[in-house]
């Protein structure tokens, strides 16, 4: 059974960079054909989609975003990475990787402010 | 901008039906907007319920179900139980990216 865990710094200072993981077991990142997603939801708010890269590495981005948004993946490492650059106080939420939108992760909170 | 609109708030009985829906500013939801529909309750990542409209994950109780209605998406809960009280959250599909609903908070009272 496939899980996702998110790693990242919990507090990112207004105009850096924001660099999140998300760790795959139990499944591939490679097969299966998938869209592994990341997802944002602000303290007491909605869910917002942030974007997805295919396991051929194919991209789509929220145009929201403005072209903020970098995702990856690292096949050796069974991962894929978010990267959100000049990020404000706005930016502040609970992440999550997800499988489609079938397999969840646990969500990561970041807050942002100096 | 295209909004994804939700009842704000429904509540219902143990053992009653209640039905979401999920409406789209652009105009009719169909099939090809993939309606998907999820729980969460809090302190919890969402959990999927429904995908392309009325397709149960093998976890979903068969209590849930998925449909189109009155040209929005709608996700019914038939003999509703206590721990059904949760936040539901639907997601559609735009040409390449998605947008979720407001969401709903259900109350079971």
């Amino acid at each position: 059974q496939v899980q996702l865990q998110e790693s990242g710094p919990g507090l990112v200072e207004p105009s850096q960079t924001l660099s999140l993981t998300c760790t795959v077991s139990g499944g591939s990142i490679s097969s299966g054909g998938y869209y592994w997603r990341w997802v944002r939801q602000p303290a007491g708010r909605g869910l917002e989609w942030i974007g997805h890269i295919s396991s051929s590495g194919a991209t789509n981005y929220n145009p929201s975003l403005k072209g903020r948004v970098t995702m990856s993946l690292d096949t050796s490492n069974n991962q894929f990475s978010l990267i959100l650059s000049s990020v404000t106080a706005a930016d502040t939420a609970v992440y999550y990787c997800v499988r489609e939108f079938g397999v969840w992760g646990q969500g990561t909170p970041v807050t942002v402010s100096s | 901008q295209t909004v994804v609109t939700q009842e704000p708030s429904l509540t219902v009985s143990p053992g009653g039906t209640v039905t979401l829906t999920c409406a789209s500013s652009t105009g009719a939801v169909t099939t090809g907007y993939y309606p998907n529909w999820f729980q969460q309750k809090p302190g919890q990542p969402p959990r999927a319920l429904i995908y392309s409209t009325n397709n149960r994950h093998s976890w979903t109780p068969a209590r849930f179900s998925g449909s189109l209605l009155g040209g929005k998406a709608a996700l019914t809960l038939s003999g509703v139980r206590p721990e059904d009280e949760a936040e539901y959250y639907c997601l559609l599909y735009y040409g390449g990216g998605w947008i979720f609903g407001g969401g709903t908070q259900l109350t079971v009272l």
